[in-house]
This record gives C-alpha cells, structure tokens and sequence, in this order.
C-alpha cells in the first residue's frame, strides 16, 4: 500500500526566511504522480504542483520550488523568501494507477511571522 | 481544469438531522470522491462514487451514514445522516481531470450542535 509521511508537523519562521517541507513516500510502483496543495485558513484546497515518477528535474515556479529524488523517495518543497501569506498547512499526496484517489500526508502547518 | 461548485460552504445544524451536499462539475467526469477533514486532520476518502452505480465505500464509512447520490456525470451529492457532534468537519468532493491532476470543490464547514 502506498504511504506518504510528512514528519513536520508544525514550522514556524521568520517572514523573509527560507523554508522546507519535507515529504517521503512508499510505494512498489512503478508509475505514480506526486502533488503538493495548498490550505489557507479559508480552507479550500489549492493546487501547486504535480510531477509524475518519470520526470525527476526540479522545478521552480516564482519563489517555490520542488525536489523529487526517487532515490530517496522524496518530493520536497521549497519556499524563498516566506512571507505572511504563505501561512497555511501544506499537504503532500500521492497518486498511482493502481488506486483511484489521492492520498494524503498529515500535512505541515506552516506560519510565518512578521 | 475541471471547476467544482460545492455547496452549501458553510452549516450549523442540530445534532440528529442530516445534511445533504452538492457538489456540481463543469464537465463530465467518470469519478467522483468525498472526502473529510475533521479539525486539525488530514484529508480521509469516504467513498468514490460512480455514475450509474452504487458508491464504493473506505473502511470506516457505511452506507446509512453517508448516503451518496451520482444521478449524472456531473453531479453527486453526499449526506451526513444523523449527525453527531463528532461528525463536525469540513467535507470535500473532488474529481480527476485526465492529464491535469485533481480538483476539489471549496469545502462544506460542518459544525454538529
């Protein structure tokens, strides 16, 4: 079965800071996407990115940025220079084709501080 | 991507009442999933609902607790019967737009009295 841990559960920085979410996950196939969404405390569910298992080049949008290494099972997310407004719970989730759904991680609750 | 219009967003209701959510799809779509989100939780599947059959249900989530109608390829609704206070969470429909990942509706804030 897949699994997908996010072990942070609680970050908090200092606006103008860097920070990391670190997401692993488990699986025994072969072809898998990986998404990262958004939470704001209005609590709709943003979306921020895919990357399916074969594409393995990081990828930048503006100040976030993702690093997937299969080697490591990883899909790690990035953001440059937080501000106050990037205060949400960040979820990674996985997908695959041998189930239908999304499957989440616990998530990380991100607070940035002026 | 597929846009999902989900209401109510927002109920307070008396516990032992039930509550039915829509949720309507721009386009049509083969799947549907209900999700819940009780406080400070993470996201868990109720079911998947199919057109033209019955929905298929998570371990943990009966029928009788939440019904779920998918008359159409646009459209399904879940129902939260017989509430409990312990039923108060944000519920979620979502659906998969081939090649673009998955949407989700805004969310129902449930809050059981």
């Amino acid at each position: 079965a897949q699994k997908v841990t996010q072990a942070q559960t609680e970050i908090s920085v200092v606006e103008k800071e860097d920070v990391t979410l670190d997401c692993v996950y488990e699986t025994r196939d072969t072809t898998y996407y990986l998404f990262w969404y958004k939470q704001p405390p209005s609590g709709e569910l943003v979306f921020l990115i895919r990357r399916n298992s074969f594409d393995e080049q990081n990828e930048i949008s503006g100040r976030y940025s993702w690093n997937f290494q299969k080697s490591t099972s990883s899909f790690n997310f990035t953001i440059t220079a937080s501000q106050v407004v990037d205060s949400a719970v960040y979820f990674c989730a996985f997908h695959s084709n041998s189930g239908y759904a999304l499957n989440f991680g616990k998530g990380t609750s991100l607070l940035v501080t002026p | 991507s597929a846009v999902i219009s989900q209401k109510p967003s927002r109920d307070i209701c008396q516990r032992g009442t039930s509550l039915t959510i829509q949720c309507q799809v721009d386009s049509q779509v083969t799947m549907m999933f209900w999700y819940r989100q009780q406080p400070g939780q993470s996201l868990t599947l109720i079911a998947t609902a199919n057109q033209g059959s019955e929905a298929t249900y998570e371990s943990g989530f009966v029928i009788d607790k939440f019904p779920i109608s998918r008359p159409n390829l646009t459209f399904s609704t879940l129902t939260v019967s017989n509430m409990s206070p312990e039923d108060s969470s944000i519920y979620l429909c979502s659906v998969e737009a081939p090649g673009q990942g998955f949407t989700f509706g805004s969310g129902t804030r449930l809050t059981v009295v």
